[in-house]
């Protein structure tokens, strides 16, 4: 399998919303309900901000959410805030022992 | 609180070996998969490599299969990538992780490796 296909990039000014696209195929994304989003600010550890499509872990705020259509998941984060400003990956299992899981080449959102 | 803390990076020349670790804390190791993640210097995330909980599976991505050896030791809580025959193309940030269904669950802060001569 090839990476998922994310933007570059995305922008939003405080308080907006804004949502990132992952495009993978049907033997990743469309295939299973194992979607997850990372958020990584520079120099830090990836942290998981939605796991299995649609859920968020503890102390994630509300503000973000994902959701998924055919070969496509998306996050959505609305009333955004400077914080916010990271780069965020999207990853999926594959069934496959050889690429038990496929990243998307990640997207930096910022805030305006 | 759940911890992982890498350590063993550092600078090795090409065709050298390295062996990182990571130290588990804050959860019951034995029970969880667990991965290896790596990062390339300004570059996205990839998995590297994952262990069932007692050590019986282990998967590799095509890139690392059979030059590096996930392995585990549930007493001391701590898992292991041992690197052979290491690359330039390996050059990255490693990081542990806690895996559960596809999702990295907990991430360590990393640990630099460096391939060159």
């Amino acid at each position: 399998q090839s990476a998922l296909t994310q933007p570059p990039s995305a922008s939003g000014s405080p308080g907006q919303s804004v949502t990132i696209s992952c495009t993978g195929t049907s033997s990743d994304v469309g295939g299973y309900n194992y979607v997850s989003w990372y958020q990584q600010h520079p120099g830090k550890a990836p942290k998981v901000m939605i796991y299995e499509v649609s859920k968020r872990p503890s102390g994630v705020p509300d503000r973000f959410s994902g959701s998924k259509s055919g070969n496509t998941a998306s996050l959505t984060v609305s009333g955004l805030q400077a914080e916010d400003e990271a780069d965020y990956y999207c990853t999926s299992y594959t069934g496959s022992n050889n690429l038990y899981v496929v990243f998307g080449g990640g997207t930096k959102l910022t805030v305006l | 609180e759940v911890q992982l803390v890498e350590s063993g990076g550092g600078l090795v020349q090409p065709g050298g070996s390295l062996r990182l670790s990571c130290a588990a804390s804050g959860f019951t190791f034995s029970t969880y998969w667990m991965s290896w993640v790596r990062q390339a210097p300004g570059k996205g995330l990839a998995w590297v490599a994952n262990i069932k909980q007692d050590g019986s599976e282990k998967y590799y991505v095509d890139s690392v299969k059979g030059r590096f050896t996930i392995s585990r030791d549930n007493a001391k809580n701590s898992l292991y990538l041992q690197m052979n025959s290491l690359r330039a193309e390996d050059t990255a940030v490693y990081y542990c992780a806690r895996t559960y269904y596809g999702t990295f669950e907990y991430w360590g802060q990393g640990t630099l490796v460096t391939v060159s001569s």
